[in-house]
C-alpha cells in the first residue's frame, strides 16, 4: 500500500532554532496535511495544502506542497518551549477513495 | 464550536473482556473516523463512515472489532474479544465532508491486561 516517509524521526533543538521536517511519498499525493499531536491529546490540523506548489504559513510555521505532489515540508521558526510535540504528515492520493495516509510522525524535543 | 468529544478518556480492562468507545462529531461533519494509535506510531485508520454508511473498514479487524453510526451522528466502537496488543489510543475524528479536513477528538487510552 501507499505510504509516508517522514523525516527525521526525532530532533533535538535549542529554543530560538528554526526546525525543518519532511515527508516524501511514492505516488502523487492531492492533499498535504501537517498535525502537531501534544501527549494525551489527539493530533490537531496545523496547515493543509491543496495545490501543487502551495506555500502556507500559520505564524511561525511555513509548509509547501512539493511541486512533483510526492512531497512536502514543514518549518518552524525560532522554535519555543511549547513547540515540543510530534509533528505528523498525512495526504489523500488520487486512488486512495480519500483515505488519510500518515507518517510516522518527527519528535520535535528543546534542549534545556 | 465545539470538538469532536469522545468517551472515556481511559479504560483498564483485562484481556477477553469487551470494550466499547463512543465519539461525538463536531455537527455538521458528515465524515467520522476511527483510527487506532500504537504508542511511537502514526495513527491507523480502523473505519471510515460517511453520514452512516461505511466507505471503507478494510483495516478493521471485523473477528474482534465493530463499529456503527446508526443515525449518521454518533458512533460507537467496541472490541470484542479485546487481546493484549490492542493496548493502544483510540481516536475519532470528523471532517466535513471526504477528503477535508479531520479534526481530532482526545482519545480513549485503552489498556488490555
Amino acid at each position: 500500500g501507499q505510504q509516508l516517509n517522514q523525516s527525521p524521526q526525532s530532533m533535538f533543538i535549542q529554543e530560538g532554532e528554526d526546525v525543518s521536517m519532511n515527508c516524501t511519498s511514492s505516488s502523487i499525493f492531492n492533499t498535504w496535511l501537517w498535525y502537531k499531536q501534544d501527549p494525551g491529546e489527539g493530533p490537531v490540523l496545523l496547515i493543509a495544502l491543496y495545490k501543487a506548489g502551495e506555500l502556507t504559513s500559520n505564524g511561525r510555521l511555513t509548509a509547501q506542497f512539493g511541486t512533483t505532489r510526492k512531497d512536502s515540508f514543514l518549518n518552524i521558526s525560532a522554535s519555543i518551549p511549547s513547540d515540543v510535540g510530534i509533528y505528523f504528515c498525512a495526504g489523500t492520493a488520487g486512488d486512495s477513495n480519500y483515505q488519510l495516509i500518515w507518517g510516522a510522525g518527527t519528535k520535535l524535543i528543546i534542549k534545556p | 464550536e465545539a470538538g469532536v468529544a469522545q468517551s472515556p478518556r481511559y479504560k483498564i480492562i483485562e484481556k477477553r473482556q469487551s470494550v466499547a468507545f463512543w465519539c461525538n462529531p463536531i455537527s455538521g461533519h458528515a465524515t467520522l473516523y476511527w483510527y487506532q494509535q500504537i504508542l511511537g506510531q502514526g495513527p491507523k485508520l480502523l473505519i471510515q463512515f460517511q453520514n452512516n454508511g461505511v466507505v471503507d473498514d478494510s483495516q478493521l479487524p471485523k473477528d474482534r472489532f465493530s463499529a456503527e453510526r446508526l443515525k449518521g451522528v454518533d458512533s460507537t466502537l467496541k472490541i470484542q474479544p479485546a487481546k493484549l496488543e490492542d493496548s493502544a489510543v483510540y481516536l475519532c475524528a470528523s471532517s466535513l465532508d471526504r477528503g477535508s479536513e479531520a479534526f481530532f477528538g482526545q482519545g480513549t487510552r485503552l489498556t488490555v491486561v
